[in-house]
């Protein structure tokens, strides 16, 4: 079974900062992937990022890019020059092996962004 | 526009009254799954679904019931809901779970059982 853990329940940031928010994950299958997904106030779920497990560069989506260190089962989110909008809750998940199954999500870091 | 469409948004029920909510999806997906997001646990899959006729459990089914008959509705039934049943609900559908493409996931439905 997958587990994936965030350790940062609540973060306050400056505007225009970078921001990290962790992740590390546990699974024995060999292939997985990592995803992140950002939940604004409205509720929705908006998919930000992944990483293969197989990928052999970290994964970027314009201000959004996913730090990967496999030996350390890390894939923590940085948010490069944050803004307003950015406050939300983020969720970091994981699929492992076909990643059929679904997906396992961690319980989330409810980030706010000061001006 | 590619979609996954849950109704309905917000449902207030009483103690083992059936209910369903409903999810279609128009993005000609195969995969299909159920969530519950609660304060301070995250998201947990109730249900998932590979392709029609063909589901299972996830991590908390107990108290729910899933039917996949056709490839782009996958319907969450509530036979007799609780009130630790009261949860907001997400819906989500993706094309190929190993493509960077994520999940995409439907509005929610917050559902309050009394």
């Amino acid at each position: 079974a997958q587990k994936i853990t965030q350790t940062q329940p609540g973060m306050f940031v400056q505007e225009k900062e970078a921001v990290t928010l962790d992740c590390t994950y546990d699974t024995s299958d060999p292939s997985y992937g990592l995803f992140w997904y950002k939940q604004p106030s409205s509720g929705e779920m908006i998919f930000l990022i992944y990483q293969g497990s197989y990928d052999q560069q970290n994964a970027t989506e314009g201000r959004y890019s996913l730090n990967f260190q496999k030996a350390r089962k890390s894939a923590n989110l940085v948010i490069s020059a944050s803004q307003l909008g950015d406050s939300a809750m983020y969720f970091c998940a994981t699929h492992s092996g076909g990643g059929a199954d679904g997906l396992t999500f961690g319980k989330g870091t409810h980030l706010i962004i000061q001006p | 526009e590619a979609q996954v469409t849950q109704n309905p948004r917000y449902l207030i029920t009483v103690t083992g009254k059936k209910l369903t909510v409903t999810c279609s999806q128009n993005m000609n997906h195969e995969y299909m799954s159920w969530y519950r997001q609660d304060p301070g646990l995250g998201l947990r899959q109730i249900y998932y679904s590979m392709n029609v006729e063909v589901t299972d459990k996830g991590d908390v089914p107990e108290g729910y019931k899933v039917s996949r008959k056709e490839k782009r509705n996958f319907p969450l039934i509530l036979e007799s809901p609780s009130p630790n049943q009261t949860s907001l609900y997400f819906c989500a559908s993706s094309l190929s779970p190993e493509a960077p493409y994520g999940y995409t996931f439907g509005s929610g439905t917050r559902l309050t059982v009394v």
